[in-house]
């Protein structure tokens, strides 16, 4: 079946530093990639997402490049911010669009000033 | 504005007591679903429904029901059969992947705990 693979936090860096965060994923067909944010006591919001190889998604300064090769999908910040002290999902769907999201285990992020 | 609203914020619950989770959404989606969240292991899918009167189950469920009367609505019940109810609860809202460029919006949640 479908899975996603983060690499395991805590992240912690300070103000300014760069970020990546890896995303790997498995899949059958040509699922559409996704990273969602979630800050503390909240649902998550979409962050960025690449709906078919070598789109990028960008947002808020965070990319990510749909790599099928590698079927890969690494998040990527040039420079940090304490407000981005969050949870980062990597989530995949196997059909187009949102359906049945498959979520990574979740890397929290911690900057410090 | 549109989204999506999930109630209560906290809720505690006796053990071998059912307790049912609100979720409405005014975004005029389609497809709504239900996740749990536990430390450590991401989201998993309990159920999802892709239109009104239908619902199909996810990965994890065992213990939970849901009902899809009302295209605003997917309220999920937590049962006594579930062992471990002690979660995060979220509920979220899609159109159905026909279309490219959609994204799942996600409520702020629900804190079940089992006193």
């Amino acid at each position: 079946g479908n899975s996603v693979t983060q690499m395991e936090g805590p992240v912690t860096l300070s103000e300014e530093a760069f970020l990546t965060i890896n995303c790997t994923y498995t899949a059958t067909g040509y699922p559409s990639l996704f990273w969602y944010v979630q800050y503390p006591g909240e649902g998550l919001q979409l962050l960025l997402k690449a709906t078919k190889a070598d789109d990028k998604g960008s947002n808020k300064g965070f990319e990510a490049t749909y790599r099928k090769e590698t079927t890969s999908f690494h998040l990527e910040k040039g420079s940090v911010q304490v407000s981005d002290s969050a949870v980062y999902f990597c989530a995949l769907s196997d059909r187009g669009g949102s359906e049945k999201l498959v979520f990574g285990k979740g890397t929290k992020l911690t900057v410090n000033p | 504005d549109g989204g999506i609203t999930q109630s209560p914020k906290y809720l505690f619950r006796k053990e071998g007591q059912n307790v049912t989770l609100s979720c409405e959404q005014n975004l005029n989606h389609d497809a709504m679903y239900w996740y749990r969240q536990d430390p450590g292991q991401g989201l998993r899918l309990i159920y999802y429904s892709q239109i009104v009167n239908d619902f199909q189950k996810g990965d994890i469920a065992e213990g939970y029901s849901v009902s899809r009367e009302k295209k605003e609505s997917f309220p999920l019940t937590v049962t006594s059969a579930q062992k471990n109810p002690t979660a995060f609860y979220l509920c979220a809202s899609s159109i159905p992947g026909t279309q490219m460029n959609t994204e799942a919006f996600f409520g702020q949640g629900t804190r079940l705990t089992v006193v």
